[in-house]
């Protein structure tokens, strides 16, 4: 079981826009501005697309956004594109003394 | 640019020691304030911190994997290096080697490579 708590899968038509939650604890996600998501195509590497919380890097649309309430962080992708079907990830930092740093379970976007 | 590369077998045998190494081409892994780390990814699911190296030397690694796990760095050959002791089938996933920030996120990941642990 992830220490993170993501949805197993999302959906949304093109132009759409869509969230994915990303569910931790006040020792992890709430405890901290170290929440990070990650872009995943069948057979690539992870992309970084959002760090702290809310910034992006260079080279990723502005579709992207990301946030956070409590124990609970966010990624926010607006005008849905087929190219946005995806895994997602989120991570975060952690003080538990079992893990510096914790994954998601991961959530599959699909573009309908 | 930076760039990161995993390499080692493709194939390892039970009870054995899985080895990977990483090269970093493109900028020093002596650079100042990176977590060199292993990052997995099992068939079908999703990803798991193994450890990492600081750049001064340093390592911390996953509770869990901790007595298999060494991390170690040539600064030499600008790699850094898994060795993974003890492997079962359960430790056949895609490795990846990946430049983490102390704000906890990875903005640079190799490709990854596929290990099947099998007899």
């Amino acid at each position: 079981q992830s220490a993170l708590t993501q949805p197993a899968s999302v959906s949304g038509s093109p132009g759409q826009s869509i969230t994915i939650s990303c569910t931790g604890t006040s020792s992890d996600v709430g405890g901290y501005n170290y929440v990070s998501w990650y872009q995943q195509h069948p057979g690539k590497a992870p992309k970084l697309m959002i760090y702290e919380v809310s910034n992006r890097p260079s080279g990723v649309s502005n579709r992207f956004s990301g946030s956070k309430s409590g124990n609970t962080a966010s990624l926010t992708i607006s005008g849905l594109q087929a190219e946005d079907e995806a895994d997602y990830y989120c991570s975060s930092y952690t003080s538990s003394s079992t893990l510096a740093w914790v994954f998601g379970g991961g959530t599959k976007l699909t573009v309908l | 640019q930076v760039q990161l590369q995993e390499s080692g077998p493709g194939l390892v045998k039970p009870s054995q020691t899985l080895s990977l190494t990483c090269t970093v081409s493109g900028g020093s892994i002596s650079s100042g304030g990176y977590y060199w780390s292993w990052i997995r990814q099992h068939p079908g699911k999703g990803l798991e911190w193994i450890g990492y190296i600081y750049y001064s030397g340093s390592t911390y690694y996953n509770p869990s994997l901790k007595s298999r796990v060494t991390i170690s760095v040539d600064t030499s050959k600008n790699q850094f290096s898994l060795k993974l002791s003890s492997v079962t089938a359960a430790d056949t996933a895609v490795y990846y080697c990946a430049r983490g920030w102390l704000g906890g996120y990875f903005d640079l990941w190799g490709r990854g490579t596929l290990v099947t642990v099998s007899s």
